[in-house]
């Protein structure tokens, strides 16, 4: 069976620090892997996907994430967050083969002043 | 905005009642998917429909049915009612059923069971 581990589900970071929320996952068949965000009081957005190629994918908004295989992990990474960046961030896997989206329980990135 | 649509924005509703809730899907998106969040166990996803036919189904109560209409709005029912079924339910749609498809998510319906 397929899951996801975010182990980290609250990250408090000072502005302009960098910032990685860790994602692992667990399958047996190949995977597409996602990253989510979550504003208050809205719904989920894409922040970025990784579907195949190159295992360093960015988002518009400087966040980074790398697909490692042999670690089977796809964590997140920004060198320097915004207050306006404070949301709650979902790492989520489709596994090829099926029509599943699996999410993991999510990790709340606060970002002080 | 995400194109997707999602009626009402409350529920608000007492324990054993049933309820719908309704899911427009962006304009061109055959799939849909509802989810579950609540404090306690996260998003879970509950069921996902493809032009019509349901395709994948997550941690979907018996209590709890869906359907997706010919226009391709989609109803998620939810009967019996427990203080437990009180989260956000969001609703999401994507061009096709595969899992390597964006999903573009609602803004969500907030029932709370008293």
């Amino acid at each position: 069976a397929q899951s996801v581990t975010q182990l980290d589900s609250q990250v408090p970071v000072f502005e302009e620090a960098p910032v990685e929320l860790r994602c692992n996952y667990s399958s047996s068949v190949s995977v597409y892997l996602f990253w989510y965000v979550q504003y208050p009081n809205q719904g989920l957005q894409l922040l970025l996907k990784y579907l195949s190629g190159s295992t360093l994918v960015e988002s518009i908004n400087g966040f980074e994430a790398e697909f490692n295989k042999s670690q089977t992990s796809f964590h997140l990474r920004k060198p320097s967050v915004h207050i306006s960046d404070t949301a709650e961030y979902f790492c989520a896997v489709g596994p090829s083969g099926t029509y599943k989206y699996i999410f993991g329980t999510g990790t709340r990135l606060k970002v002080l002043a | 905005d995400s194109g997707v649509t999602q009626t009402p924005k409350h529920l608000i509703t007492a324990t054993g009642q049933r309820v719908t809730l309704r899911c427009s899907p962006r304009s061109g998106d055959l799939s849909v998917y509802w989810y579950q969040q609540s404090l306690d166990q996260g998003l879970q996803f509950l069921i996902q429909y493809y032009n019509g036919e349901e395709r994948a189904k997550g941690n979907i109560l018996e209590r709890f049915s869906a359907q997706q209409f010919p226009d391709l709005h989609s109803e998620l029912n939810l009967s019996s009612l427990e203080l437990g079924d009180s989260a956000l339910y969001f609703c999401a749609s994507s061009v096709g059923a595969e899992p390597y498809n964006e999903q573009f998510f609602g803004p969500g319906t907030r029932l709370t069971v008293l």
